[in-house]
């Protein structure tokens, strides 16, 4: 079975810096991942995905994702962030020809300050 | 294009009474459906899923139990409800097939029992 690790309970930030929201996933066949982001009291909205391919996957949002099979890992990225970009941020894996149902991390606040 | 609705945003009820949440999607044919619960602070714990009408599996014992009448509508129900059951309840779908379809979140339900 697979599992997700999402390192950072919470991350703050001031507006304007860089931004790194870590996942690291376990699984013994190949995978899909997923992040997606959660505005307070809305549902899950679906960032960005890696299915194959290129390595470096864009988003909405300016948000971007690295895959790195060796490191099993897939954090997500914002060069610059902003003060709408406060939310919670959720990494979710799914096994290549396995079950439809993705397993989700546990969640990362962004907390983005002024 | 698709969408999902969910309803009702919030809901206040006392414990030991009923409940009835609903979900319907439009713009897609077979969608799989699941519930998920939400508690402040944490991630989010599969509750329901279906692939088909009448089709339910269930991922975690509970009071809790859901029915899919029809092709595009999934309800959540209880007929008690326990102070454990606050939380925000959220309905997702996602195409029927491999396990690279992302899922899609509707607004969710904030559930308050008194």
């Amino acid at each position: 079975a697979q599992s997700v690790t999402q390192l950072d309970s919470q991350v703050p930030v001031f507006e304007e810096a860089p931004v790194e929201l870590r996942c690291n996933y376990s699984s013994s066949v190949s995978v899909y991942l997923f992040w997606y982001v959660q505005y307070p009291n809305q549902g899950l909205q679906l960032l960005l995905k890696y299915l194959s391919g290129s390595t470096l996957v864009k988003g909405i949002n300016g948000f971007e994702a690295e895959f790195n099979k060796s490191q099993t890992s897939f954090h997500l990225r914002k060069p610059s962030v902003h003060i709408s970009d406060t939310a919670e941020y959720f990494c979710a894996v799914s096994l290549s020809g396995g079950s439809y149902i993705p397993t989700f991390g546990r969640g990362t606040s962004l907390i983005v300050h002024p | 294009s698709q969408t999902i609705h969910q309803w009702p945003a919030t809901l206040v009820q006392p414990v030991g009474s009923p409940l009835s949440l609903e979900c319907t999607v439009e713009g897609t044919s077979n969608p799989n459906l699941y519930w998920y619960r939400q508690a402040a602070g944490r991630g989010l714990q599969l509750l329901f899923y279906s692939v088909g009408i009448g089709q339910i599996s269930s991922e975690v014992p509970q009071n809790l139990s859901a029915s899919r009448p029809q092709d595009r509508q999934f309800i959540l129900s209880s007929k008690k409800l326990l102070l454990s059951d606050s939380g925000f309840y959220l309905c997702a779908w996602s195409k029927p097939g491999p396990s690279n379809q992302p899922q899609h979140f509707g607004d969710g339900t904030r559930l308050s029992i008194l």
